[in-house]
């Protein structure tokens, strides 16, 4: 069965710094793209970063840009997402998915984790 | 950044009503169109990809149409287990963006 499981989410102060992990099953992990997406309270979902399956490509959204990394190990079949100098505006369940592509590049989110809320609060 | 813009934001349906939802794009992207389906506390699933390919193992109930900046999903016959949120996704450029959702409650 293909499976993402998110952790390390929790409540951190503005500033601080945290670090998600995603724990990918179930599938060839180091053949795909990876992607996270967030979802703030009351809010729609919004595309976070990809990172490309050897790790050499790296996109990410305005608003996290030069706070936010992604990364992975595809030897433990596992992606992260880095977080530091954390706002409250990044208060969010956060999920991982893998990035499928199909023809003419066209591609998209499937499967996805189930999320780890993350919560940036004094 | 290519905007999606999706309507209506909310819809109250019956169980075997048939519903479409609409998505369009601030510019033409294609057919890189997809569409999820969300449920409170559970992951965002694929129904659609390249605006009208159904997923493996998705209902055929469930369709997409359309090309360029204007797309839609249609439900033929709405079942309890349909109600959730909706997001269409564009994957034409970078940064990916989603619709706003569109909440499909039970009337």
């Amino acid at each position: 069965e293909v499976q993402l499981v998110e952790s390390g989410g929790g409540l951190v102060q503005p500033g601080g710094s945290l670090r998600l992990s995603c724990a990918a099953s179930g599938f060839t992990f180091s053949s795909y793209w990876m992607s996270w997406v967030r979802q703030a309270p009351g809010r729609g979902l919004e595309w976070v970063a990809n990172i490309k399956e050897d790790g050499a490509e790296k996109y990410y959204v305005d608003s996290v840009k030069g706070r936010f990394t992604i990364s992975r190990d595809n030897a433990k079949n596992s992606l992260y997402l880095q977080m530091n100098s954390l706002r409250a505006e990044d208060t969010a369940v956060y999920y991982c998915a893998s990035r499928s592509f199909g023809s003419s590049w066209n591609n998209w989110f499937d499967p996805w984790g189930q999320g780890t809320l993350v919560t940036v609060s004094s | 950044d290519i905007q999606m813009t999706q309507s209506p934001s909310s819809l109250s349906a019956s169980v075997g009503d048939r519903v479409t939802i609409t998505c369009r794009a601030s510019q033409s992207i294609s057919n890189y169109l997809n569409w999820y389906q969300h449920k409170p506390g559970k992951a965002p699933k694929l129904l659609i990809h390249a605006a009208s390919s159904l997923q493996s193992g998705v209902p055929s109930r469930f369709s997409g149409s359309g090309s360029g900046t204007d797309f839609t999903l249609t439900i033929s016959s709405l079942q309890p287990e349909d109600f959730a949120t909706y997001y269409c996704q564009q994957s034409y450029i970078t940064p990916i963006t989603f619709g706003q959702g569109t909440r499909l409650e039970i009337k």
